[in-house]
């Protein structure tokens, strides 16, 4: 079993409409969770990071967690084509001899058409 | 600019040569990532630093590869005897650690290595 598993889509909505990215991992004793980013060539890029049960809104973007299902969203709001990129998934383990290793998923590739 | 800065950006190399790349993190950050990504796949961890401290490196990579982060600043990963597959972007990531638990991590614009 993968550690952060995504939907690797394409994923593709209309300009203005609201994103939904979705991500599940494994390790129980997770506690930091991350959304990056990417753009084609590109490196990733950090765009949000939470790490209590909830909603963290920032501007358009709007992470949330449930540690209980194991679970961790990505909603982007009013959606511009600027947001077409890959959005990966990362995971912080905090146990042990991981101390602080990120675990990514394969990343949801995005498409906003205008 | 204080970003992570990575050396070279782009790297070609014949089939059984030895490369090696220069990660420098940002300035205050004491803990420092190499990660592998190849097209479609999400970044795929390499080793990592806590300052000069080599805690963990991945039982995917063999003993051709080799990282180092001498003084606990910059960084270097290198690859001997490369095959094709070697062929990725790699990526060096860096965070400030402190005593909960940890921030986040920040990465350069990553090396992109192709071998012929």
């Amino acid at each position: 079993q993968k550690e952060v598993e995504q939907n690797s889509g394409p994923l593709s909505v209309p300009e203005g409409a609201i994103a939904s990215l979705n991500c599940t991992y494994s390790d129980r004793g997770s506690q930091s969770f991350f959304w990056y980013r990417q753009y084609s060539g590109k490196s990733p890029e950090l765009i949000m990071s939470i790490y209590s049960n909830g909603d963290k809104e920032d501007g358009r973007f709007t992470a949330q967690l449930n540690k209980a299902s194991q679970y961790v969203s990505l909603l982007i709001r009013d959606s511009q084509p600027s947001d077409s990129a890959t959005y990966l998934c990362a995971v912080r383990t905090d146990r042990g001899s991981t101390l602080g290793r990120l675990y990514f998923g394969r990343g949801t590739q995005l498409t906003v058409w205008p | 600019d204080t970003g992570v800065s990575q050396d070279p950006r782009h790297k070609i190399t014949k089939r059984g040569q030895n490369v090696t790349f220069r990660c420098d993190p940002i300035s205050e950050h004491n803990r420092l990532y190499w990660y592998r990504q190849t097209l479609g796949q999400g970044p795929e961890f390499l080793t990592y630093f806590q300052n000069e401290a080599q805690l963990e490196k991945s039982r995917l990579l063999s003993d051709r590869f080799s990282a180092e982060r001498p003084k606990g600043s910059f960084s270097t990963l290198e690859i001997q005897r490369t095959e094709q597959g070697d062929s990725a972007m790699y990526l060096c990531a860096s965070s400030l650690e402190g005593f909960s638990r940890g921030t986040e991590a920040f990465f350069g614009q990553g090396t992109r290595l192709t071998v012929v």
